[in-house]
């Protein structure tokens, strides 16, 4: 079974400045697809970046970037030039490509950034 | 706008009783998925479906039921039987082709 673990429960970072989200999953399969997901204090879940494992290219979002490396299995977030409205959860989580039926999420990280 | 909307925001259930939570979605999406959320962790699967008429067990299915009757509409119901439903309970809805999945609001249910 695949999964996701978030090993920063806290993160904080100064207004401006940037920070790195960490995750590691374990799977045996080799296509898949990984997503940062982003949850503010309103709760709602929101899609922050995704990733195909057969794109060896680190995708990128505005100010959001990854950094994927297939062998380790490691999939980090790091938030450029963060903002106040970039305090929240942050949750990965994994999706097989072939048993597509749910997304496997870590237990989140919380980001808290300071003016 | 195109999006999911999920009903109530805030739910309170009484011991014994079967409540049912509204996710709609128009994004044209073909499938839906509830989630629930617990204080310190990630989401868990309760129920998904694919298609109309069809829907699977995730993870956590026991004490919830769902119908899919309606593309737009997937409800979930949290019956007697679950013993601790005090969650947040999260739907989404994905194309089945692009496999990101987006996720509605949220309903927080409570337990009196």
């Amino acid at each position: 079974a695949q999964t996701v673990t978030q090993s920063q429960p806290e993160m904080s970072v100064q207004e401006a400045e940037t920070v790195t989200l960490s995750c590691t999953y374990d799977t045996s399969e080799s296509d898949y697809y990984l997503f940062w997901y982003k949850q503010p204090p309103s709760r709602q879940m929101i899609l922050v970046i995704r990733q195909e494992a057969y794109k060896q290219q680190n995708a990128t979002e505005n100010r959001f970037s990854v950094n994927f490396q297939k062998a380790a299995k490691s999939f980090s977030l790091k938030i450029s030039d963060s903002q106040l409205g970039d305090a929240a959860m942050y949750f990965c989580a994994y999706r097989s490509a072939y048993n597509t039926d749910k997304l496997i999420f870590g237990t989140g990280t919380r980001l808290q950034v300071f003016p | 706008d195109g999006g999911i909307t999920q009903s109530p925001k805030y739910l309170f259930r009484k011991e014994g009783q079967n409540v049912t939570l509204s996710c709609e979605q128009n994004l044209n999406h073909d499938a839906m998925y509830w989630y629930r959320q617990d204080p310190g962790q990630g989401l868990r699967l309760i129920y998904y479906s694919q298609i109309v008429n069809d829907f699977q067990k995730g993870d956590i299915a026991e004490g919830y039921s769902v119908s899919r009757e309606k593309k737009e509409s997937f409800p979930l119901t949290v019956t007697s039987a679950q013993k601790n439903p005090t969650a947040f309970y999260l739907c989404a809805s994905s194309d089945l082709i692009g496999e990101t999945q987006y996720f509605g609001p949220g309903t927080r249910l409570l337990v009196l």
